[in-house]
């Protein structure tokens, strides 16, 4: 039972225009968002994260809207640059409980097209 | 600097031979874990520990065994009772709370 799904498992967007990436969870204990991007044979980065206290969360040219009503968060990512191009990964945690642990999403491939 | 350091960065191994991926960290971290990436799937946690000496299982621990002797330290051991050992093996750690740092990653070959 995937708690944190990311139905699109890939996504390609010209270069400059916006890219959103969409996530869905089913846990309504879940109060701790993340955005992570990997690149191949790498670890994950941290990208941005929201608590459940806010709907929008924003830095430089990311920002995480959180849905609560409708358990839904995506990504915006915009202007999308090349260097854009990478696996996303979303993640939940229910911090309020102090559970340490992260449910990840299978992921999205952004291709970012010249 | 402060981070994740993952070695070997390829390894590889016969069937039937247990082998130790290293983790160390120098951020301070209270909290360590291991995940597997296979390709094509997100991450999937094989141990955790929020503690020096206590550890828990995840949701794939089987064939896995791990310790934490040190607060810097958190190797991992593929045994020869895991049925599917090649992966892509990350490393992460955390204070309180969510934010994980992650390991540049070892991935192991078992031919």
């Amino acid at each position: 039972d995937q708690q944190v799904k990311q139905n699109s498992p890939s996504l390609s967007v010209q270069e400059g225009r916006i890219s959103i990436l969409n996530c869905d969870y089913t846990n309504s204990m879940f109060d701790y968002f993340l955005w992570y991007k990997k690149y191949p044979a790498e670890g994950p980065t941290f990208l941005i994260s929201i608590s459940s206290i806010k709907d929008k969360n924003e830095d430089g040219r990311f920002t995480v809207f959180l849905n609560k009503s409708a358990k839904h968060l995506s990504l915006h990512i915009v202007p999308s640059q090349p260097g854009d191009s990478a696996v996303y990964f979303c993640a939940a945690s229910d911090v309020g409980g102090s559970n340490y642990q992260l449910i990840w999403g299978a992921g999205t491939k952004l291709i970012i097209k010249p | 600097d402060g981070g994740i350091t993952q070695s070997p960065k390829y390894l590889f191994r016969k069937e039937g031979q247990n082998v130790t991926l290293s983790c160390e960290q120098n951020l301070n971290h209270d909290a360590m874990y291991w995940y597997r990436q296979d390709p094509g799937q997100g991450l999937r946690l094989i141990y955790y520990s929020q503690i020096v000496n206590d550890f828990q299982k995840g949701d794939i621990a089987e064939g896995y065994s791990v310790s934490r002797e040190k607060k810097e330290s958190f190797p991992l051991t593929v045994t020869s009772a895991q049925k599917n050992p090649t992966a892509f093996y990350l490393c992460a750690s955390s204070r309180q709370g969510a934010k994980q740092y992650f390991g540049p990653g070892t991935r192991l070959t078992v031919t």
